[in-house]
């Protein structure tokens, strides 16, 4: 079974504060993503990475940054935490030429 | 831009009843579909995609490129079917555009 898996499930942070969310694959997949998920507004992309060294933005890059050294691991950065960014944060893989994503468990990350 | 659209936020049926999730998308190629699924403290995983044409847990999706929709569909809801349902579409190097998402709710 892949597995994706995320440090932590609830996250409570102050505003502007620097907050890193890790996550790990267990299945050597190329393809990571970061997605921020909110109700009424579904999953919205934040970065993407197909290799190691990689990143892309998605459509709400805005805030956050990444990283990605190792294949296995991806990880989120918001450079100085907002309110706005209160919100559910999930994290998936994929081989490159397949398009099933695998998830993570999520973060809920509240920024008081 | 919104390229997956998923009209209804909460639809609640009774058991037994049909249930059918709309899902309509933005694009003038060949499109690459999916139904996401949420259940109750669970991740969310993959249910069913277009290209496979399978029934998943008795749902079913027809790709109608005519209507540019890809709406899901299972004749007899059971309990078990309470989840957050997502269509999403493949927009290019494997990047997905999910919708709004779908809160179903069957009623026993």
């Amino acid at each position: 079974d892949v597995k994706v898996t995320q440090s932590s499930r609830y996250l409570v942070k102050r505003t502007g504060e620097k907050v890193f969310l890790e996550c790990v694959q267990d299945m050597d997949h190329e393809n990571m993503f970061w997605y921020r998920q909110d109700p009424g507004l579904g999953l919205r992309l934040i970065y993407f990475s197909y290799d190691v060294k990689m990143k892309e933005k998605g459509d709400i890059p805005e805030g956050y940054s990444v990283s990605r050294e190792k294949k296995e691991r991806f990880s989120l950065i918001l450079e100085s935490a907002s309110t706005n960014q209160t919100s559910m944060y999930l994290c998936a893989s994929s081989y490159p030429q397949v398009n099933e994503q695998f998830f993570g468990p999520g973060t809920r990350l509240t920024v008081l | 831009a919104q390229r997956v659209t998923q009209p209804e936020k909460l639809l609640s049926v009774f058991k037994g009843a049909p249930v059918e999730l709309k899902c309509n998308y933005s694009y003038s190629g060949s499109p690459e579909l999916f139904w996401y699924v949420q259940y109750s403290r669970q991740r969310l995983q993959l249910l069913l995609r277009h290209i496979s044409r399978e029934s998943i847990k008795g749902f079913t999706a027809d790709l109608n490129k005519g209507e540019t929709s890809f709406h899901l569909k299972k004749p007899f809801a059971q309990e078990e079917d309470s989840a957050m349902y997502y269509c999403a579409f493949n927009y290019g190097n494997n990047r997905l555009a999910f919708g709004k998402g779908n809160q179903v709710v069957v009623i026993p």
